[in-house]
C-alpha cells in the first residue's frame, strides 16, 4: 500500500531563517506531487505542483521554492522566512492512470511558527 | 474560473441528529468531486468522490453525498452523527491543470452531546 511521509511535524523558525519541508511517498512511482498551505479560517491554497523530477509548477508567486530531486521525494524550501509563512503545510500526491484524474492523498503535514 | 462555495463556517449539530454540509462548485465542464475530512492537527482524509455514473455516492463512516448538476451541488449526509465526527470538512473540484483541486474553505462541525 502508499503511503506518504512528511517531516517535520512541527517547526518553529526565526524570521529570515531558512526553511526546508520534506514529503516522501512509499508504494508507487511517478505520482503527482503537491504543496499546500493552510491557513486560519482560508481553506487549502495550492503552492506547487510536480509532474515528474525538476517539474515544478508555482501556482503563488511567494516567498516559497519547491523541488524534486526524485520520484517520490518533494521540498519546499525558503532561503528566508516571513512572519506571513506560518501555517500548516500539506503534501499530497495522485496516482498515475489513464483515467485522467484521481483523488489525492494527503500527507499528516507540518506546522510552521515563524517568530 | 473554477471555485467552491462552502455556505455554512460552523455548524453544531446534536450526536444522533441528521446531518448535511453544504457545497456549491461552480466549473465549466462536468466536474470531479470530493469531500476531505481532517481532524485537528492532522491531513485530509478522503471521505468520498464522485467521477461519473450513481449521483448519489456512498463514503466512509457513514457519509453519502449527492451530486445535482442542475443545482451546481454536492451536499454531504450522514443520518446520525457520532461524537468522533466533529472536524472539519472539505468540498473540492477538479480537475484543473495537472490533476489540481480547487478547495472551499471548509466547515467546522461541532457535536453537542
Amino acid at each position: 500500500s502508499q503511503t506518504i511521509h512528511q517531516w517535520p511535524a512541527t517547526l518553529v523558525q526565526p524570521v529570515g531563517s531558512p526553511l526546508s519541508l520534506e514529503c516522501t511517498v512509499e508504494g508507487t512511482s511517478n505520482p503527482n506531487l503537491y504543496w499546500y498551505r493552510q491557513a486560519a479560517g482560508r481553506g487549502l491554497q495550492l503552492l506547487f505542483y510536480s509532474v515528474g523530477i525538476g517539474q515544478i509548477s508555482s501556482e503563488v508567486p511567494q516567498n516559497l521554492s519547491a523541488s524534486r530531486p526524485q520520484d517520490r521525494q518533494f521540498i519546499l524550501s525558503s532561503k528566508k522566512l516571513l512572519l506571513s509563512d506560518s501555517g500548516f503545510y500539506l503534501c499530497a500526491w495522485t496516482p498515475r492512470t489513464n483515467r485522467g484524474y484521481n483523488e489525492q492523498f494527503f500527507g499528516p503535514g507540518t506546522r510552521l511558527t515563524v517568530l | 474560473a473554477q471555485s467552491v462555495t462552502q455556505p455554512d463556517i460552523h455548524i453544531t449539530v446534536s450526536e444522533g441528529a441528521s446531518l448535511e454540509l453544504r457545497c456549491n462548485y461552480s466549473y465549466g465542464a462536468t466536474p470531479y468531486l470530493f469531500w476531505y475530512v481532517q481532524s485537528p492537527g492532522q491531513g485530509l482524509q478522503l471521505l468520498l468522490k464522485y467521477f461519473s455514473g450513481d449521483t448519489l455516492v456512498q463514503g466512509i463512516k457513514g457519509f453519502e453525498a449527492e451530486f445535482k448538476r442542475s443545482q451546481s451541488s454536492f451536499n454531504l449526509r450522514k443520518p446520525s452523527v457520532h461524537w468522533s465526527d466533529a472536524a472539519e470538512y472539505f468540498c473540492a473540484v477538479g480537475p484543473s491543470g495537472y490533476s489540481t483541486l480547487t478547495f472551499g474553505k471548509g466547515t467546522m462541525l461541532l457535536v453537542s452531546p
